[in-house]
């Protein structure tokens, strides 16, 4: 149980368009999902806490208005990197929160989506 | 502020040999703690977690952790490593009440045959 797919898991875009990354909970409903940016042999970073329903909340240095984040339903959030540059190239992990686990924080892990601008 | 600190960047080890990577983390209170494992290019799978109760975790692939409140630390062991165990280490802590994690800048391991 507890599966988190992202969709896709690589892709290349060019300088100045978007691109779209789904998150996934297949078996569990998430309220709360988060997204993750990853460099190239670095830890992971917390881009922002999505919320079903609402608003994401962006952590402070991630300009909102590049990394637009829709979490429209229990069981998908969706990350859009607009008018993406080369140095948004980086690895996006998304997790997701089991709405049904009571007060344990544990979040499970996507396989991750590797975005490279060209 | 709340922080995690994997003090070893890289660790190598002869295939057979025991294994313990190091984490310390800064929180106010007691918190969530995780080990993860990532291997080149893919996502991250967890090894163990602990909320509470008995200090000694066991995990998955013959991994355990211990958490010592008066150390501030969470310490990943495995007495016996195998090859397949060469990958990226990360420790990390939950936020209780907020679900954020923090991670640690991760430890990479590699194992000699």
């Amino acid at each position: 149980g507890a599966v988190v797919s992202q969709h896709p898991s690589r892709v290349i875009c060019k300088s100045g368009t978007s691109v779209k990354i789904e998150c996934r909970s297949l078996d569990f409903q998430a309220t709360t999902m988060f997204w993750y940016r990853q460099f190239p042999k670095q830890s992971l970073m917390l881009m922002a806490t999505s919320n079903e329903g609402s608003k994401a909340t962006y952590e402070q240095g991630v300009e909102k208005d590049k990394f637009l984040i829709n979490h429209a339903s229990l069981t998908l959030s969706t990350l859009t990197v607009t008018s993406a540059h080369p140095e948004d190239s980086s690895f996006y992990i998304c997790s997701a929160r089991d709405s049904g686990s009571g007060i344990r924080d544990e979040q499970y892990f996507g396989p991750g989506t590797r975005l490279t601008v060209t | 502020a709340q922080s995690v600190t994997q003090p070893d960047i890289h660790i190598t080890v002869s295939e057979g040999a025991s294994l313990e990577l190091r984490c310390n983390y800064s929180y106010g209170a007691t918190p969530y703690l995780f080990w993860y494992v990532q291997s080149p290019g893919q996502g991250l799978q967890l090894l163990l977690k602990y909320f509470s109760g008995d200090t000694l975790v066991q995990g998955i692939k013959g991994f355990e952790a211990e958490f010592k409140r008066s150390q501030s630390s969470f310490n990943l062991r495995k007495p016996s490593v195998h090859w397949s165990d060469a990958a990226e280490y990360f420790c990390a802590v939950g936020a209780v009440g907020t679900y954020k994690y923090i991670f640690g800048t991760g430890t990479r391991l590699k194992v000699l045959a």
